[in-house]
């Protein structure tokens, strides 16, 4: 019943490294989103996407980039990690239908540390 | 989206009700309330959600305020498995926000036994 899927659960990283954090949907939805998560600051989103090769800033994009070349699949890249990028990494999909979204979905999120 | 006001922490006994305010006073009509939940180490689940009237899924009930000002989740038999971060959220359903969710702090309920 598994229905977002993000590639690894616990990661760890050296400083420097490119690291690709992925992130499949079977649910055929149109809408796709990178949040991190870090305590006391919550939830906040990265990037998104509303259609393939499409993409969207969120309100904490720096340090960030991301790939949707298939509908099912969105990639978070964060192309030289440091340590302030140690955090939970949500991943999430929606529905779009008439306009109005439906059908949110969030992956099991991947705990990167940055060493 | 409108901005929404929970209380930070909460308490409830095993097998009581647990109601949980949110506040939302800056609405719009076309805005909807959204319920979510996490559990420790875990992504946020979906709730419930509604847009003025009252409504009633096999997880929890949702009242909202005739004026849409507040609305109160109710979880009517806690069980210790509820104990997790619950988010009040409000967006539009449509528009150009492409079904962003924007996350405020939520509530820490802890059901004790």
């Amino acid at each position: 019943d598994v229905k977002v899927t993000q590639s690894s659960r616990y990661l760890v990283k050296r400083t420097g490294e490119k690291v690709f954090l992925e992130c499949v949907q079977d649910m055929d939805h149109e809408n796709m989103f990178w949040y991190r998560q870090d305590p006391g600051l919550g939830l906040r989103l990265i990037y998104f996407s509303y259609d393939v090769k499409m993409k969207e800033k969120g309100d904490i994009p720096e340090g960030y980039s991301v790939s949707r070349e298939k509908k099912e699949r969105f990639s978070l890249i964060l192309e030289s990690a440091s340590t302030n990028q140690t955090s939970m990494y949500l991943c999430a999909s929606s529905g779009r239908q008439g306009g109005q979204s439906y059908g949110y979905t969030f992956g099991s999120g991947t705990r990167l540390t940055v060493v | 989206d409108a901005k929404t006001t929970q209380p930070t922490s909460m308490d409830c006994a095993e097998g009581r009700a647990a109601n949980l305010p949110c506040n939302h006073s800056t609405i719009s009509g076309n805005e909807y309330v959204y319920w979510y939940r996490q559990i420790h180490s875990q992504g946020p689940q979906y709730i419930i959600h509604g847009l003025k009237n009252n409504e009633t899924n096999e997880m929890a009930s949702l009242i909202i305020t005739e004026d849409r000002k507040s609305s109160t989740l109710i979880l009517p038999h806690a069980t210790l498995r509820d104990t997790a971060v619950y988010y009040c959220i409000v967006r539009a359903a449509g528009g150009t926000s492409y079904g962003k969710l924007t996350f405020g702090q939520g509530t820490i309920l802890t059901v004790h036994p």
